[in-house]
Order: C-alpha cells, then sequence, then structure tokens
C-alpha cells in the first residue's frame, strides 16, 4: 500500500480564498483524523471519522473549516474564507479498528498570505 | 494547561550517550501513550507505545510509565546523529481513537 496520501503537497492562497486539502487513507482503515501542527499549538486534532462518520470535531476551530468522508477512501477538509492564522501544516492520518498505530501522510503545507 | 506536557528542548547528547525524554499528562482517563519521531519537514512516526506501568524495550528505545505520577518518558540508549528529531509525546483514552499530542521535544546528537 502507498500509504495515507495527501494532496496538494504545498498550497498558497490568498486571505478569502476558499482552500481544500485531499486525504486518501491506507485501504480498509476504518479511522480517519485531520491534524494540524503549528510551532506554537504543535500537532492538534481537529476532527476524526469512523467508518465514514465524523465522531469528534470538537477541535474544529471555527465554522470556517469542515470535514467531508463522502466514502472510505476519501476526505477533504475545507476552509472558507481562510485567514493568515490558518497557515499550518495539515495532517491527515489512519488507522484500523482500535489498533494503536496512526499512520500519517506527508502532511498539507498551508500558507496563506 | 495542556493536556499532554513535554520541554520543547532542544536537548543536546553526545553520540553514543543516553538520551531521556520526558512527558506528563493531566488526563488520569488517558491508558494508553505513544512515541512518534518526526524529521524536520517529515510526518510523525510511530517508535513505541505503552499502556502497562513500567518499562517497555524495544531495541535501543524503552519507554517507562508510571500512571500514579502521571509521567512517560522515553530513553534512546546509544544515541546517534540518525536519532536527531523532534519527538512527540502522545496520549489516548480507552475506548476512544483520539491521540492527544504533546508540542514534542527536540533532540539533537552530536556526532
Amino acid at each position: 500500500d502507498a500509504g495515507v496520501i495527501q494532496s496538494p503537497r504545498h498550497e498558497v492562497t490568498e486571505m478569502g480564498q476558499e482552500v481544500t486539502l485531499r486525504c486518501k487513507p491506507i485501504s480498509g482503515h476504518d479511522y480517519l483524523f485531520w491534524y494540524r501542527q503549528t510551532m506554537m499549538r504543535g500537532l492538534e486534532l481537529l476532527i476524526y471519522f469512523n467508518n465514514n462518520v465524523p465522531i469528534d470535531d470538537s477541535g474544529m476551530p471555527e465554522d470556517r473549516f469542515s470535514a467531508k468522508m463522502p466514502n472510505a477512501s476519501f476526505s477533504t477538509l475545507k476552509i472558507q474564507p481562510s485567514e493568515p492564522r490558518d497557515s499550518a501544516v495539515y495532517f491527515c492520518a489512519s488507522s484500523f479498528g482500535t489498533a494503536t498505530e496512526a499512520f500519517f501522510g506527508q502532511g498539507t503545507r498551508l500558507t496563506v498570505v | 494547561q495542556k493536556e499532554v506536557e513535554q520541554n520543547s528542548g532542544p536537548l543536546s547528547v553526545p553520540e553514543g550517550a543516553i538520551a531521556s525524554l520526558n512527558c506528563t499528562y493531566s488526563d488520569r482517563g488517558s491508558q494508553s501513550f505513544f512515541w512518534y519521531r518526526q524529521y524536520s519537514g517529515k510526518s510523525p512516526e510511530l517508535i513505541m507505545f505503552i499502556y502497562s506501568n513500567g518499562d517497555k524495550e524495544d531495541g535501543r528505545f524503552t519507554a517507562q510509565l508510571n500512571k500514579a505520577s502521571q509521567y512517560v518518558s522515553l530513553l534512546i540508549r546509544d544515541s546517534q546523529p540518525s536519532d536527531s528529531a523532534t519527538y512527540l509525546c502522545a496520549g489516548k483514552n480507552t475506548g476512544f481513537q483520539k491521540l492527544v499530542f504533546g508540542t514534542g521535544t527536540r533532540l539533537l546528537v552530536s556526532p
């Protein structure tokens, strides 16, 4: 398996624009996580899904953020409108059942100018 | 206060020495703990996990858990320059898949 695949790897956008980050989890994994990493706050969980259903979105910072998982092999994280403080590395991770390890994608580095 | 606390470092050790990385947590419901390594510009990768009090060894790595003191540590023996990275501690409650991470400790191993 190719692992967790995220796209794009880098995104530069202007403030106010819509940004969509994409993630393909490892085939067969039933949990999918979206994390955001900054120097100040470290790695923060934004939302996670189990079998395509959102379980905990308490980490989503504002209504400007939304996430969907229309099927087992695809998820999106959307920011609309984007702001400079959204600049961070966004990671997607997936895991199987109660297995302990979450596998991370390579991340999307988002810069909002 | 963050649920999982780590000293940001950097922790500098010479090659061949033992590196000791520490983590404290505030949520007594946390039952499992994980150490991830993250190289600069890369994604986190799991090194070890531990859920029982005591020590767990895997090669050059030993994880230690003390639930009474709410303390987790990672020892790296015979440290190598390739171990230079940021080490992230994370905790998880039983029954939940939510991993809560500390901000990480940067380790520098000098040749």
